[in-house]
């Protein structure tokens, strides 16, 4: 079976720093994708990995554990319209389309 | 430069009356996909077309149908909207190959059944 699980909802203060933590359980894995998604519009491409460790672009960061069944999402210097919600997704066996989590719900305050 | 474009943005429909909503691209990707998303709920995918292989989720209900004809266009029909199909339906797309199976969305159609 598939499973991905995220928290639902985060809220953190303009300039912090916040980590969104997703696992995941799947039957075959070639990768996995972080999508931001704003209300009212499509999801758009953050990140994709596929090796163990941390990627970085700019201010957003990914990190993967396979072992782990593992990734987090890392966004620095938050920004109001960094309020969004951040979708994982995980690229499983074979030609299975990607499993999507719920998604979380992240909250910027002043 | 649009890359995946869905049309219409909104479409308001009736209890009952067919509807059809429509997804074009730019990128020659050879897979396209149509999900639907509920408020606060993950994308749900209905279908993808690989080429022009169709291919249904097991649990995507009879009244949701799709054509591709070419590699441009792909097409929603909902024969018989009920209320509960109300939702944000979202096209995709993604090259199968090397390098991950990133997919691209349209901006999506808000279907409103009345």
């Amino acid at each position: 079976g598939q499973n991905i699980d995220q928290p639902t909802e985060m809220t953190a203060t303009e300039g912090a720093i916040v980590q969104i933590n997703c696992t995941y359980q799947t039957s075959g894995f070639n990768g996995l994708f972080w999508y931001q998604q704003h209300a009212g519009e499509a999801p758009t491409f953050l990140s994709y990995n596929v090796l163990d460790g941390l990627e970085e672009k700019g201010r957003f960061s990914s990190f993967l554990s396979r072992s782990k069944g593992y990734s987090y999402l890392l966004l620095k210097e938050l920004q109001m319209k960094d309020s969004a919600s951040y979708l994982c997704a995980v690229d499983g066996s074979g030609n299975t389309p990607l499993v999507f989590g719920k998604g979380t719900r992240l909250s910027v305050i002043a | 430069d649009a890359m995946v474009i869905q049309n219409p943005r909104y479409q308001v429909t009736q209890f009952g009356k067919p509807v059809t909503l429509s997804c074009s691209q730019t990128l020659n990707h050879n897979v396209m996909y149509w999900y639907q998303q509920k408020s606060s709920q993950a994308p749900k995918l209905l279908f993808h077309y690989y080429d022009k292989d169709f291919n249904n989720e097991a649990d995507t209900p009879d009244n949701f149908q799709s054509r591709r004809p070419n590699t441009s266009f792909c097409f929603l029909d909902i024969r018989s909207p009920g209320l509960g199909d109300a939702a944000m339906y979202l096209c995709a797309t993604s090259r199968e190959g090397a390098g991950g199976r990133t997919q691209y969305f349209g901006p999506g159609t808000r279907l409103l059944v009345l």
